[in-house]
């Protein structure tokens, strides 16, 4: 089992509608959360960041961190076209190190 | 603007020879950390440093070597030794030493092989 697991995609939404990333993690222990956007050729940029149980806010983006299941979410509210890119999820663990999932990569479809 | 200054963008490196990558930040970050990158994968760690004169191994770091003389600087070389450089390499910071902080990129280097 992979540390961070995500599903590659593509992941196909239309425009304006919701586009729900996931991202599960076997390590318990876990303690930090963040979600990076990625488009092709360029690096990663930090979209949202949570250490909590529960949902974080930030404009169309709401990051969901559920410990008990050992996953976080990101939502794209009213997706737009420049939204379509690759999202990484990379989790703090118990053994003091981050690491990176391979990416979900989103498109946005007008 | 604070920020984070990769050098150079693109890189071209002859069988034999060692090449080292710049990584310069004013942001007054106290960890720094270099990673790699291959197409359509995620990013895997090469090394770190959380504090200047002291600098820990990734999951990847044979064939390359880095310095952390200055808080700013945490440049990677690339030897010979890494028989299969040609990567996204990405530069990374953050606060504090702890290494729970979000980490901000550079733009990158592209390293290839002549």
């Amino acid at each position: 089992q992979k540390e961070v697991e995500q599903n590659s995609g593509p992941l196909s939404v239309p425009e304006g509608a919701i586009a729900s990333l996931n991202c599960t993690y076997s390590d318990r222990g876990s303690q930090s959360f963040f979600w990076y956007r990625q488009y092709s050729g360029k690096s990663p940029e930090l979209i949202m960041f949570i250490y909590s149980n529960g949902d974080k806010e930030d404009g169309r983006f709401t990051a969901q961190l559920n410990k008990a299941s050992q996953y976080v979410s990101l939502l794209i509210r009213d997706s737009q076209p420049s939204d379509s890119a690759t999202y990484l999820c990379a989790v703090y663990s118990s053994a003091s190190k981050i690491i990176f999932g391979s990416g979900t990569r989103l498109s946005i479809r007008p | 603007d604070g920020g984070i200054t990769q050098s150079p963008k693109y890189l071209f490196r002859k069988e034999g020879q060692n090449v080292t990558l710049s990584c310069e930040q004013n942001l007054n970050h106290d960890a720094m950390y270099w990673y790699r990158q291959d197409p359509g994968q995620g990013l895997r760690l090469i090394y770190y440093s959380q504090i200047v004169n002291d600098f820990q191994k990734g999951d990847i770091a044979e064939g390359y070597s880095v310095s952390r003389e200055k808080k700013e600087s945490f440049p990677l070389t690339v030897t010979s030794a890494q028989k299969n450089p040609t990567a996204f390499y990405l530069c990374a910071s953050s606060q504090g030493q702890a290494g729970n902080q979000p980490q901000h990129f550079g733009d990158g280097t592209r390293l290839s092989i002549l």
